[in-house]
């Protein structure tokens, strides 16, 4: 089945660093990969759906300048999170569902991202 | 959420028990799709049910769907403490919106 790989799985880093996060589909490829924002015990936010090749499409309120995504192959995206501060540390997950698949979608086992 | 409400917030029962959970939705929608989390991990996809479909059935897992009332169901039957989790309901047509999430657990 669809695999979609994401690291790391666990960051901290300190105000003001830069964190990237990477999302893989191992044995698929996806022009679109998506990645969410999830605070403890809420929701899954989308945050931007990343296209290979093109600029990311990024959902209302969420800053394009903080939260760079780069999807430079067709198995590969990255979500950098710039200038990060305490209020970014959350659960970051990434998915993703094979071209032309009208299948579910694959997650990532999410990154947790603490800010100190 | 993006996406719209699902209730309950949160659920207990026991082994062996039935859980419902519902999901309201915002938009109309080609799909929707459930899908469970564990704590601290990703999604896992359950089920997905079409819009031309009323109810699909798969292993313990019964979901319905009515789109007059933008609304669908999941039960789990004969749930197992191996269940218990986050369940979570997704609409979209090119991308995913989640709702609110249920967290079920299931005492042993």
């Amino acid at each position: 089945g669809a695999v979609v790989s994401q690291h790391p799985s666990r960051v901290i880093c300190k105000s003001g660093t830069s964190v990237k996060i990477e999302c893989r589909s191992l044995d698929f490829q996806a022009t679109t990969m998506f990645w969410y924002r999830q605070f403890p015990k809420q929701s899954l936010m989308l945050m931007a759906t990343s296209n290979e090749g093109s600029k990311a499409t990024y959902e209302q309120g969420v800053e394009k300048d903080k939260f760079l995504i780069n999807h430079a192959s067709l198995t590969l995206s990255t979500l950098t999170v710039t200038s990060a501060h305490p209020e970014d540390s959350s659960f970051y997950i990434c998915s993703a569902r094979p071209m032309n698949s009208l299948a579910g979608y694959t997650f990532g086992s999410g990154t947790r991202l603490t800010v100190v | 959420s993006q996406q719209g409400e699902e209730d309950p917030q949160a659920l207990s029962i026991q082994e062996g028990e039935n859980a419902t959970m519902n999901c309201s939705y915002k938009t109309s929608i080609n799909n929707l799709q459930w899908y469970r989390q564990n704590s601290g991990r990703g999604l896992v996809h359950l089920i997905l049910i079409r819009s031309n479909e009323r109810e699909k059935h798969s292993g313990r897992l019964r979901v319905t769907l009515d789109t007059s009332k933008k609304s669908s169901s999941l039960l789990i039957t004969a749930s197992r403490a191996a269940d218990t989790a986050s369940y979570f309901c997704g609409t979209g047509a090119n991308n995913l919106f989640f709702g609110t999430g249920t967290r079920l657990t299931v005492i042993p």
